[in-house]
């Protein structure tokens, strides 16, 4: 079972514009991680953000973590046709992450 | 230094044959993963190698899937008796501490299909 849903499912904005990202879980966590996903094939990792963080930045991602909502958010400022991609949210468990379904994200020149 | 590899990058078979898919983890990594992704879909957790300690199977399938790993090096997925099903995208992973929380590092997959 998915511990991860992401919303929307898909999402298709304009080179320039930002774009937020949802990911809901269930279970208590240690940390949320978010990865890209280029054309079905290998992931890449974005970012981790602790239980203890409320927000992370990296370069133009920015990550919110809110524990007692168990949802987290993905928003990339200033969108670049490049960033086409999935984007899948990953909790941490034990010796295993448990993926999200993923948001399908187009951006448009 | 070289990522994380896996062969062959696609894979057609016949249902009913046997399959064996290979994860070269990056040199250091004791702890390695397998996942499938079906077609649109999320990552499903299959097994997960730490160092030489027992595996976590839990997350396989069918008693048709099995997997290996020598010491901290190569993985071989295999699937038994292939059926339509199981065609998917087989990625791995491999991370360099076992703690659940480290980044983990993706191959490009193995894309498999069954006829």
């Amino acid at each position: 079972s998915q511990q991860g849903e992401e919303d929307p499912q898909a999402l298709s904005i304009q080179e320039g514009e930002n774009a937020t990202m949802n990911c809901s879980y269930k279970t208590s966590i240690n940390n949320l991680q978010w990865y890209r996903q280029n054309s079905g094939r290998g992931l890449v990792h974005l970012i981790l953000i602790r239980s203890n963080e409320r927000e992370k930045h990296s370069g133009r991602l920015r990550v919110t973590l809110d524990t007692s909502k168990k949802s987290s958010s993905l928003l990339i400022t200033a969108s670049r046709a490049a960033d086409t991609a999935s984007y899948f949210c990953a909790t941490g468990g034990g010796n295993k992450l448990t993926f999200g379904t993923g948001t399908q994200l187009k951006v448009e020149l | 230094g070289a990522g994380v590899s896996q062969s062959p990058s696609n894979k057609v078979t016949e249902k009913g044959k046997d399959v064996e898919l290979r994860c070269d983890p990056i040199s250091g990594h004791t702890a390695l993963y397998w996942y499938r992704q079906r077609l649109g879909q999320g990552l499903e957790f299959l097994i997960y190698f730490q160092g030489n300690s027992a595996p976590d199977k839990s997350g396989l399938p069918s008693d048709r899937f099995s997997a290996e790993r020598t010491g901290e090096s190569v993985s071989t997925l295999t699937i038994q008796r292939t059926q339509q099903e199981d065609s998917a995208v087989y990625l791995c992973a491999s991370s360099p501490r076992s703690l659940t929380g480290n980044e983990q590092f993706f191959g490009p997959g193995t894309r498999l299909t069954v006829l």
